[in-house]
């Protein structure tokens, strides 16, 4: 069961303007959720995280939302630099259990 | 600090053949995981440690055994691969204490099974 769930494979954006990554979760028992960067032959590295007592965690171009009720997460960056070219995971934790999406792969476009 | 490495980088195992992906961390942290990623897929975790000595299954354990005798490394065995078992292949580490977001992983082991 995918509890989990990142519907858009890919984005496309051009420099300068907004990303806008979404990330949808079914387990109402999840209380921390987190995005992860990863780059081709590396591991994922650590991005922003947001706990279920907050709706918003901003650090430095990127903010995630949570909206609980709707079960929804997304995370903006903005400026969009080419740097930021990368697939974006989505997570979701609840003690040890951390469920992953499946990923969207961002290209910025100069 | 080298963090978290694993060997190998790459690997082609036949149908019924056994190995193990190795991954050490030098962070001392307790909690160590192992996940895979198949292709167009999230991570899925396999089994995790608390420290050692101490290991538990996580969401697809089936065909894997791992062990923990000290706390830097986290060997993960596979008994009589299967094609089903190609993926890559990613050891994490965090510290006991602290968010979930203290997790470090490892570069990756691209496994095929032919």
């Amino acid at each position: 069961d995918q509890q989990v769930k990142q519907n858009s494979p890919s984005l496309s954006v051009q420099e300068g303007r907004i990303s806008i990554l979404n990330c949808d979760y079914t387990n109402s028992m999840f209380d921390y959720f987190l995005w992860y960067k990863k780059y081709p032959a590396e591991g994922p590295t650590f991005l922003i995280s947001i706990s279920s007592i907050k709706d918003k965690n901003e650090d430095g171009r990127f903010t995630v939302f949570l909206n609980k009720s709707a079960k929804h997460l997304s995370l903006h960056i903005v400026p969009s630099q080419p740097g930021d070219s990368a697939v974006y995971f989505c997570a979701a934790n609840n003690n040890n259990d951390m469920r992953f999406g499946a990923g969207t792969r961002l290209t910025v476009k100069p | 600090n080298a963090g978290v490495t694993q060997t190998p980088k790459f690997r082609i195992l036949k149908i019924g053949q056994s190995m193990t992906l190795q991954c050490t961390q030098d962070m001392n942290h307790n909690y160590m995981y192992w996940y895979r990623q198949d292709p167009g897929m999230g991570l899925k975790l396999i089994y995790y440690s608390v420290g050692a000595g101490i290991t538990d299954k996580g969401e697809v354990p089936n065909g894997y055994n791992v062990s923990r005798s000290t706390t830097e490394d986290f060997p993960l065995r596979l008994e009589l691969a299967a094609p089903s078992q190609t993926s890559v292949y990613f050891c994490a580490s965090r510290r006991t204490s602290g968010r979930p977001d203290t997790q470090y992983f490892g570069p990756g082991t691209r496994l095929t099974v032919l």
